[in-house]
């Protein structure tokens, strides 16, 4: 199994849909665990950290299956502003984030 | 808001030559990092760096890169005979203890874009 493997993409949705994006890793020890958001030739930036509990952010809501070691993100009432690729990230320990693939999101009018 | 910064944003430079890529931390932050992208493909992790020392290094961060705190301030990234393969966004980030410390949120700087033909 990859470190990080991400749904590959590209996700082409309309306004207003419903998107989930699914993530695993390989490391069972891994500590933290986040979606940063990039948009093009851009850096990397925090979307959300993502808990073992499940936690929500307006319109994104992440889960965290430690057991499977499976992460996901959804988005509700997608904006045309959502546009961008979507980096499952995992933090191995000591600053070591290991990046998926990432997945691109294209929204569409 | 407190950012990190990356100057060059843009270096182009000879295969062989050694190109310094330089980073400013969010001030009050303790560990820092260099990650790349080659074009077209994911985000690695280089080294992170913490009480002056590597913390932790990837198998890519071999003998030609080395990174410096060389004061108070900056955190640099020395490539040493760069070759083509090189070229990449190399993205500097810093974490501070009040957001997790090394575990916690990573704040990247808009990268160096480095070219080398």
């Amino acid at each position: 199994r990859k470190e990080v493997e991400q749904d590959p993409g590209p996700f082409n949705v309309p306004e207003g849909a419903t998107v989930a994006f699914n993530c695993t890793y390989s490391n069972s020890a891994s500590q933290s665990f986040f979606w940063y958001r990039q948009d093009c030739r851009k850096e990397p930036k925090l979307l959300m950290s993502v808990y073992s509990s499940g936690n929500e952010d307006g319109r994104f809501t992440a889960q965290l299956n430690r057991a499977s070691q499976y992460i996901s993100l959804l988005i509700r009432d997608s904006k045309l502003s959502d546009s961008a690729t979507y980096l499952c990230v995992v933090n191995y320990g000591r600053g070591k984030l290991i990046f998926g693939q990432g997945t691109e999101l294209s929204v569409k009018p | 808001e407190p950012e990190v910064t990356q100057t060059p944003s843009h270096q182009v430079t000879q295969m062989g030559q050694e190109v310094i890529l330089r980073c400013v931390p969010i001030s009050n932050h303790l560990y820092f990092y260099w990650y790349r992208q080659i074009l077209g493909q994911k985000v690695e992790f280089l080294v992170s760096f913490y009480n002056n020392e590597i913390s932790e290094k990837s198998e890519i961060f071999d003998d030609q890169f080395s990174v410096e705190r060389p004061d108070g301030s900056n955190f640099t990234l020395k490539i040493r005979s760069t070759k083509l393969e090189d070229s990449a966004m190399y993205f500097c980030a810093s974490s501070g203890p009040s957001a997790g410390g090394p575990t916690g949120e990573l704040f990247f700087g808009e990268g160096s874009r480095l070219t080398v033909l």
